[in-house]
């Protein structure tokens, strides 16, 4: 059974930092790219990040380039997202999601329960 | 950057109506378009990939249609169990998503 499980959300102040961390089983974690989208609450889903399955090509919404990293070690089945120079507006639930994209078509076929990010003095 | 335009952005249907809903690009994005339902409280789920390719394991009522720079997604018949909010996806540039479309029950 595919899981993600994604964890390292909490309370953070203006400017601080984060670091998200999604643990994947139930697949062979690198043949997939993996994304990170966002959920403002009671708001819209927003696409955050994306990486590759061998981390050769990562993209990143024009919101968040030059203060959010994406990494992931397929070593250990995981995925980051380093969040630094936090926002307000950066507050949301933050899911992992899967993408077969390396082999042509791209979705997001499975998802995390999400870890709530709250960015406030 | 391309966006992603849904409507309605709410509507409110009979169980076993025929729902609609269209997702329109800033442009052409040939069919690199996803559909996913939200339930309240949890992740999203897959529904409809590549315009028109039903997601294993999802019911037949649901399906979805276009290509180039506007796009369809159906529910045939509505169920208790569809009251949810449905985004559009492209994936041509990037990733976008819909402003979504929320579902009710009359």
């Amino acid at each position: 059974e595919v899981q993600l499980v994604e964890s390292g959300g909490g309370l953070v102040k203006p400017g601080g930092s984060l670091r998200l961390s999604c643990a994947a089983s139930g697949f062979t974690f690198s043949s997939y790219s993996m994304n990170w989208v966002r959920q403002a609450p009671g708001k819209g889903l927003e696409w955050v990040s994306s990486i590759s399955s061998s981390s050769s090509y990562i993209y990143y919404a024009d919101s968040v380039k030059g203060r959010f990293t994406i990494s992931r070690d397929n070593a250990k089945n995981s995925l980051y997202l380093q969040m630094n120079s936090l926002r307000a507006e950066d507050t949301a639930v933050y899911y992992c999601a899967r993408d077969p994209g390396d082999s042509g078509s791209s979705y997001f076929d499975y998802w995390g329960q999400g870890t709530l990010v709250t960015v406030s003095s | 950057d391309i966006q992603m335009t849904q409507s309605p952005s709410s509507l409110s249907a009979s169980v076993g109506d025929r729902v609609t809903i269209t997702c329109q690009a800033s442009q052409d994005i040939s069919n690199y378009l996803n559909w996913y339902q939200q339930k309240p409280g949890k992740a999203p789920k897959l529904l409809i990939y590549d315009a028109s390719n039903l997601e294993t394991g999802v019911p037949s009522r649901f399906s979805g249609s276009g290509s180039g720079t506007d796009f369809t997604f159906t529910i045939s018949s509505l169920q208790p169990e569809d009251i949810a909010t449905y985004y559009c996806q492209q994936y041509d540039n990037q990733r976008t998503f819909g402003q979504g479309t929320k579902v009710e029950i009359k």
